[in-house]
Parts: C-alpha cells; structure tokens; sequence
C-alpha cells in the first residue's frame, strides 16, 4: 500500500497569513497513463470533506484562488497564500494513482 | 446541483449486516465512479470500496474484501453498500462520494452528509 505521510500535524496560523502543509508519498504517484492523482481535501469540523485540489495543482470549482498545489513524484505541497477564518480544519491529501487509494493522517488547521 | 444522500446506517451486532444506500441527483448518473469511504469517530478518513459508472469494475480495501459488495442501480441513481460479517472495527461514518471520472478512481469531488454504522453488542 502507498502511505502517505503529512506535515505538520498541527499549524497554528495567524489570520492573514500563509500556510503550508506537506505529503510525501511511499512510492511515485506519477500513473502509467501519465497523470499524477494527488488530491488535497478540506474537512470542517462536522462536516464532509470538500475537494480543492485534484492532480496536483488544479483547483475545483468554486474553490478560492488563495489555495494552490504543486509537486511531482513522492513530494506534494498545499499551499494558502493568505489563510482566513473559513479555512481552519482538517486537510487531507490522497492519492488515486494505485488502489488501495490512500489518504494522509490529517493536518489541523487552527488560528492563533 | 448535485447531491448525494445516503441511509442505511444504524446499530448492529458483531457478524451481522447492513445495507447503505446513496441516493443521486443532479447528475448524469451512469457517467461517474462512485466511492464509499469511512470515518471513525475522532479518526481520519479511509478508502473503502469503488466502481466504475457502468457497474463493470469494482474494487475494495484489503480491510472489507469478501465482507462488503458494492454496487449500482443506473435506473434508480443509487450507490449500494452491502456489509457482512461486520466487526466492531468497521464502526464509523459512511460517505459516499463521486468521482471525477467514469471509468476508475481519480478524485472524489461530491460528498454526501454520511450515514453512521455502530457494530456493538
């Protein structure tokens, strides 16, 4: 199985300012089709999760320009330019490229 | 707008069954993979089982194989969970989720609200 791994855990983030959040991969998530199927989810307290980025870096509909991925291979970042109030929870990463499809341990968002 | 509602969920005893069910609309239904992924309570999220839009490829984690069946109804726009031999284990929120694409996993763009599964004596 592919395990992913995040960090932080846990980042506290002061309002306005940026964050980032890590996931590294056991094995290359590049497909053989030649797509990589990392994913980043957000996941508010009592809520589903809600996608926001699909391989790598394309941001779903409707989700704010202030979030952006990049990464290739085994090594993925989220990235939130400028982090607001709606934003604090749990992000996810997984991946699709090989089943059993995986997802990271969580990292909480929290404001300072 | 597409939505997703499951129901299903409840309290059983350990080795027996439950049949969740996820209801669609909004979408052209036969055009998606669908997935079930759970939730423990206070844990992170877990891939359990997919399928492609025509029914034609399924797949399942190690964790539920040959005790869990997924499947599809395209006339009805419902996603089918059906678990055995449920373990305490398997206690958690179920979602449903669809797929970006038709024919395999990819990435889970619309989640239902859950259905909770309780495996206790």
């Amino acid at each position: 199985d592919i395990v992913m791994t995040q960090t932080p855990l846990s980042s506290p983030v002061t309002l306005g300012q940026p964050a980032s959040i890590s996931c590294v991969s056991s094995q290359s998530l590049l497909h053989s089709d030649g797509s990589t199927y990392l994913s980043w989810l957000h996941q508010r307290p009592g809520q589903p999760p809600r996608l926001l980025i699909y391989k790598i870096s394309n941001r779903f509909s409707g989700v704010p320009d202030r979030f952006s991925g990049s990464g290739a291979g085994t090594d993925f970042t989220l990235k939130i330019s400028r982090v607001e109030a709606e934003d604090v929870g749990v992000y996810y990463c997984m991946q699709a490229t090989q089943s059993p499809y995986t997802f990271g341990q969580g990292t909480k968002l929290e404001i300072k | 707008e597409v939505q997703l509602l499951e129901s299903g969920g409840g309290l059983v005893q350990p080795g027996g069954s439950l049949r969740l069910s996820c209801a669609a609309s909004g979408l052209f239904f036969h055009n998606y993979a669908m997935t079930w992924v759970r939730q423990a309570p206070g844990k992170g999220l877990e891939w359990v089982s997919g399928i492609s839009g025509s029914g034609g490829w399924t797949d399942y984690a190690d964790s539920v194989k040959g005790r869990f069946t997924i499947s599809r109804d395209n006339s009805k726009n419902t996603l089918y969970l059906q678990m055995n031999s449920l373990r305490a284990e398997d206690t958690a929120l179920y979602y449903c989720a669809k797929d970006v694409a038709r024919d395999w996993l990819n990435a889970f763009d619309i989640w239902g609200q859950g259905t909770m599964v309780t495996v206790s004596s």
